[in-house]
């Protein structure tokens, strides 16, 4: 069984550039949730897609935008990179059902650098 | 809202020393709460959780127990291998939709 899978591993862009990053989630998992970890630093939560709709958002500004499809799997876009969006972009899966049991599942994440 | 406070790192130890992490948190209504690894150049793994006050969550000898009176998570492991040098990552996820609040981390670096 899978988990969750990430692309690409690496990504380098510069400023004022857009990027796309991908994620297919675990299988039997229908909610996909992203988030942005800084160097030295936790993960922030950016949003979480449910039935394709955002569905719950963090304190992150409009460039930052995502997708579902009808196969749960997500994209995450984020436009006029700005040298502070170089982060670690990680991937999460889980079921929506009970949330107080079900986890979320982390991908490997994709490494963006803005130069 | 909600926040996790771990103890900063880095912490390093001698391979079977004693491990003890320190996690509070703060949060609306009963959040579930986890505890995270990281493996250098890795993703995030489950390490163990609890989902209700007193529970305990246990796997590859990591143990933590789920404390409402002081809102604590500690994570804590008896014998500590090389193989456990990572960086530990205390969250939470309460309010619904599974969101998950992250503390800022705490590297372990255990010596032979």
């Amino acid at each position: 069984d899978a988990g969750v899978t990430q692309s690409p591993t690496h990504l380098i862009k510069t400023r004022g550039q857009q990027v796309t990053l991908r994620c297919s989630p675990k299988s039997g998992h229908d909610t996909v949730s992203w988030y942005q970890q800084a160097l030295g630093q936790g993960p922030q939560f950016i949003f979480q897609y449910y039935e394709e709709e955002e569905r719950q958002r963090g304190n992150f500004p409009d460039r930052f935008s995502g997708h579902q499809f009808p196969n749960y799997s997500s994209e995450l876009n984020v436009n006029a990179l700005l040298l502070g969006d170089s982060a670690l972009y990680l991937c999460a899966s889980s079921r929506t059902g009970n949330e107080r049991t079900d986890t979320q599942y982390f991908g490997p994440g994709t490494r963006l650098t803005v130069l | 809202g909600n926040s996790v406070t771990q103890m900063e790192g880095p912490v390093t130890l001698s391979e079977e020393a004693f491990l003890t992490i320190n996690c509070t948190y703060t949060a609306t209504g009963y959040p579930s709460l986890f505890w995270y690894v990281q493996y250098p150049g890795e993703g995030l793994q489950l390490l163990l959780k609890a989902t209700k006050a007193d529970d305990k969550g246990s796997n590859k000898g990591f143990e933590a127990t789920y404390r409402k009176e002081t809102t604590s998570f500690h994570l804590e492991k008896g014998s500590v291998q090389v193989s456990d040098s990572a960086v530990y990552f205390c969250a939470l996820s309460s309010g619904g939709y599974q969101k998950v609040t992250f503390g800022i981390g705490t590297k372990l670096q255990v010596i032979p």
